[in-house]
């Protein structure tokens, strides 16, 4: 089955606390995405990776870091969490959108399903 | 920037009524938009995609149309069911931000009562 997967789906943790969420899919896409959802503010980009070892800031980077090693895999890393981080993340991924080349189809993502993260 | 706003932000409906989800982005210059579910404690789950040359899509009792021009969407449900109360959002991906980077806006909660 395609599908994005989470780990944890729940978290509490303390500030201070390194943490990591990942974030893996099985459909060999090149594009894969962090989003954290908050009330009022609806989902808003954390940073994406459009391939292998390429990654990019989203709107709201900071205090966050990523890696992207494996195509599967796109690691959400909170070096030094903060109660403001409290949020609920989900990872994405969809075939690229490459500059000047070929059109795609449609290029529709796909989510996963949430980690709820809560910072003390 | 772009920015997407869903309005309303809650609607509550009896079951059986056909009900219009209405969704606008400021910057017209998209490559597609695309309309979501989202169940509590669960995932986005994809509903339509419509490119950005298309007027519309439809799949079983959703029909979604786009107005790029004047920046508008519309989600239509027909038939409405107890089963389809979740929050609907919708996203766009536009041209002049990273490639495939989504812009959503808040929401609209749905209630569809039996």
């Amino acid at each position: 089955e395609a599908q994005v997967t989470q780990n944890p789906r729940y978290l509490i943790t303390v500030t201070g606390k390194k943490l990591t969420v990942t974030c893996s899919q099985n459909m060999n896409h090149e594009y894969m995405s962090w989003y954290r959802q908050d009330p009022g503010l609806g989902l808003r980009q954390i940073y994406y990776s459009m391939n292998v070892e390429v990654t990019d800031k989203g709107d709201v980077p900071e205090g966050y870091k990523v890696s992207r090693k494996e195509k599967r895999n796109f690691p959400l890393i909170l070096e030094s969490p903060s109660p403001n981080q409290t949020s609920l993340y989900f990872c994405a991924s969809s075939l690229p959108r490459l500059a000047g080349g070929p059109r795609l189809p449609y290029n529709e993502q796909f989510f996963g399903p949430g980690t709820r993260l809560t910072v003390l | 920037k772009q920015e997407v706003t869903q309005i309303p932000a809650a609607l509550s409906v009896p079951e059986g009524e056909n009900l219009v989800l209405n969704c606008s982005f400021t910057d017209s210059a998209i490559y597609n938009l695309q309309w979501f579910r989202q169940d509590p404690g669960k995932g986005l789950t994809s509903l339509l995609l419509i490119q950005s040359s298309q007027r519309e899509q439809t799949s079983g009792r959703l029909n979604a149309s786009l107005d790029k021009s004047s920046g508008r969407s519309t989600l239509y449900i027909a038939a409405s069911q107890p089963g389809d109360s979740a929050t609907y959002l919708c996203a766009v991906e536009g041209r002049q931000t990273g490639a495939n980077n989504l812009f959503f806006g808040t929401g609209t909660r749905l209630t569809v009562i039996p």
